[in-house]
């Protein structure tokens, strides 16, 4: 099944504490990206990448860092996690280029305390 | 960057009626559009995407309008039904920029 998926879906962890949110997508996409949602801000870009070893800064990128090694894998690291980055974060992956359907994970909800 | 603007933010109708959500855009060289609907506690999904060389496109009661003179695009929904209800975006640009959403409630 074609699928975008996500690891871990929910997690609560204190300010300061390194986490990583997996994404990975079985489609052969070149383009992913990280959302973050907020209430009454919509869907904010964190990073993008259009292919493996490609990165850019989205509109939210400060606190965030991403790695593509692996066209299949798009991790999500905060370093140094604060309460401001509690949100419902969703991983998408498209094919060719951000020009078509955005496949979306199923989201990870954090929370920083 | 781009800089996209939805309204409105929330829109209640009566199951049946027809509802309208509007997008404006700044970037005058985006030129893709897609609009998503997310379900209550669910990812979103496209339901419709429109190019900048066509000016409408329609799929059974979805369609949406384009005009790339004055940036703004639209999404009608014909015969609302409760299962409609949703938050509905839209996107423009060459990297998608997500409208803040319309909290779209269909009654019975």
């Amino acid at each position: 099944e074609a699928q975008v998926t996500q690891n871990p879906r929910y997690l609560i962890t204190v300010t300061g504490k390194k986490l990583t949110v997996t994404c990975s997508q079985n489609m052969n996409h070149e383009y992913m990206s990280w959302y973050r949602q907020d209430p009454g801000l919509g869907l904010r870009q964190i990073y993008y990448s259009m292919n493996v070893e490609v990165t850019d800064k989205g509109d939210v990128p400060e606190g965030y860092k991403v790695s593509r090694k692996e066209k299949r894998n798009f991790p999500l690291i905060l370093e140094s996690p604060s309460p401001n980055q509690t949100s419902l974060y969703f991983c998408a992956s498209s094919s060719g280029s951000p020009h078509n359907e955005q496949f979306f994970g199923p989201g990870t909800r954090l929370t920083v305390l | 960057g781009e800089n996209v603007e939805q309204h409105p933010s929330t829109l209640s109708v009566q199951e049946g009626d027809s509802a309208v959500i509007k997008c404006t855009y700044s970037d005058s060289a985006s030129n893709y559009f897609p609009w998503y609907k997310q379900e209550l506690g669910k990812r979103p999904q496209l339901i419709i995407d429109i190019r900048s060389n066509v000016g409408e496109k329609k799929d059974q009661r979805i369609a949406v309008t384009l005009n790339k003179t004055a940036k703004h695009f639209s999404l009608h929904i014909t015969e609302t039904q409760p299962e409609d209800s949703a938050v509905y975006f839209c996107a423009a640009s060459r990297i998608p920029t997500f409208g803040r959403g319309t909290s779209l409630i269909v009654h019975p």
